[in-house]
């Protein structure tokens, strides 16, 4: 069965770079997810789309913003990166939750590094 | 916001134990699904169980709506069974899933 796919898996940028992870979601889901995770803590919520427009939004920095395409594809930008934004990046994806059984599926995650 | 509370924090079983992971939460939910983090990262999604009981295979889980609970049962560990296991939670009608402070497990030989 198809899953979650995101790309690149592992990325190395330095202080006030930019950079861009994608996302692409299991074919028919509806709702995208993106999560931070970093060293020894529990996955933080940064936002989530449904059916292209934001959902939910979490404690995304103003410095982040990620957009839903027509392709339900997703990408999550980050602009003036700092140290502290090194971490392991998720999108997930699911059918819309509010509507009963949807099960979040993780892609396996984009390991960013800021140097 | 909701606060989800996961316990042990951590657990060392030998291989062929049972073990019982709890998760507790502050707040009426309407979706708790259970992870596993295995020690690649990957997270792995074992249960979506708002209420009442599921099996699969040698993990099952029961959910507690009403008490605001949750118990993750895995029997006869193996050591594949390492990693990091995860409560998450959605309340309200939005989409924001709260993941739990995790469980670290470790099965030794």
């Amino acid at each position: 069965a198809a899953g979650v796919i995101q790309s690149p898996r592992h990325l190395i940028k330095e202080k006030r770079e930019t950079a861009t992870l994608k996302c692409y979601p299991i074919p028919r889901h509806d709702t995208v997810y993106w999560y931070q995770q970093g060293p020894g803590q529990d996955p933080q919520f940064l936002i989530s789309f449904y059916e292209k427009m934001q959902s939910d939004k979490g404690s995304i920095p103003d410095r982040f913003s990620a957009q839903q395409f027509s392709d339900y594809h997703s990408e999550l930008n980050m602009s003036s990166l700092e140290l502290g934004d090194s971490a392991l990046y998720f999108c997930a994806s699911s059918l819309d939750p509010r509507t009963g059984n949807a099960p979040l599926h993780f892609g396996n995650g984009t390991r960013l590094t800021v140097t | 916001g909701i606060q989800v509370e996961q316990s042990p924090p951590d657990l060392i079983l030998q291989e062929g134990a049972n073990s019982t992971l709890r998760c507790n939460f502050s707040d009426s939910v309407n979706n708790l699904q259970w992870f596993h983090q295995n020690p690649w990262g990957q997270l792995i999604n074992l249960f979506y169980i708002p209420s009442g009981t599921k099996q699969n295979g040698r993990l099952s889980a029961t959910t507690v709506a009403t008490e605001r609970y949750s118990l993750l049962y895995i029997s006869s560990s193996q050591t594949t069974d390492s990693g990091v296991y995860f409560c998450a939670v959605l309340t309200g009608g939005g989409n924001k899933l709260t993941f739990g402070t995790g469980t670290q497990l470790k099965v030794e030989l």
